[in-house]
């Protein structure tokens, strides 16, 4: 079975650095990229950016460049989304997906369970 | 970037009850390009449709897709109790974008 796994929630205060994993299983890891969506509380879903753990090429949503890390160890099959000084506009869910690509078709399956973040004084 | 648009934000219907979603997009998206996700409260969005009208693995034949350029349109033929959710349309073109979601809940 395809599997994405995500850490488990986190409560950080502002200013405080932070990096949540998403590991793969049941897949070529190293052979499709993994995106990392946001989803702020009551909110929609926006996309971050993705990581293609083969050779670590890296894009980025405009919104979230510079404002976020993504990064991969294929020897452990596992993605990461990193922040170096966290702001409580940084509360929300954080979503791994494998992004799928298939022939002319492209789409975002299957989903971790998400990481719950909070971050408050 | 590609907007999408989605209407209506909210949809009241019954079970049995037939919907329709829509998802507009501000420039032309290729339709392979173009998915559907149902997301329930408390948990992950799930795949539904893929290039505009093919159902993922495992999704019943209610749900179908359609449309091309900037118009799609989701339609649930005939509601279950377990579909009153949110759905989101995504595009990839130079970049991904989500649309802002429609709520479907029961009246």
């Amino acid at each position: 079975e395809v599997q994405l796994v995500q850490s488990g929630a986190e409560v950080k205060k502002p200013g405080e650095s932070l990096k949540i994993s998403c590991k793969g299983s049941g897949y070529s890891f190293t052979s499709y990229w993994i995106g990392w969506v946001r989803q702020m509380p009551g909110k929609g879903l926006e996309w971050m950016g993705i990581i293609y753990p083969g050779d670590s090429d890296t894009r980025y949503s405009p919104s979230f460049q510079g404002q976020v890390t993504i990064s991969a160890d294929k020897s452990i099959s596992t993605a990461y989304l990193q922040w170096s000084s966290l702001k409580a506009s940084d509360t929300a869910m954080y979503y791994c997906a494998r992004w799928t690509i298939y022939g002319d078709y492209v789409w975002f399956d299957p989903w971790g369970q998400g990481t719950l973040v909070t971050v408050s004084s | 970037e590609i907007v999408l648009t989605q209407s209506p934000g909210t949809l009241s219907l019954s079970p049995g009850e037939r919907a329709t979603l829509s998802c507009r997009a501000s420039q032309s998206v290729s339709s392979s390009y173009l998915a559907w996700y149902q997301q329930k409260p408390g948990q992950a969005p799930r795949l539904l449709i893929y290039g505009a009208s093919s159902r993922a693995t495992g999704i019943p034949d209610r749900f179908s897709g359609s449309g091309s350029g900037t118009d799609f349109t989701l339609t649930i033929s005939r509601l279950e109790p377990e579909d009153f959710a949110v759905y989101y349309c995504q595009q990839y073109g130079s970049s991904v974008t989500f649309g802002p979601g429609t709520k479907v809940d029961i009246k």
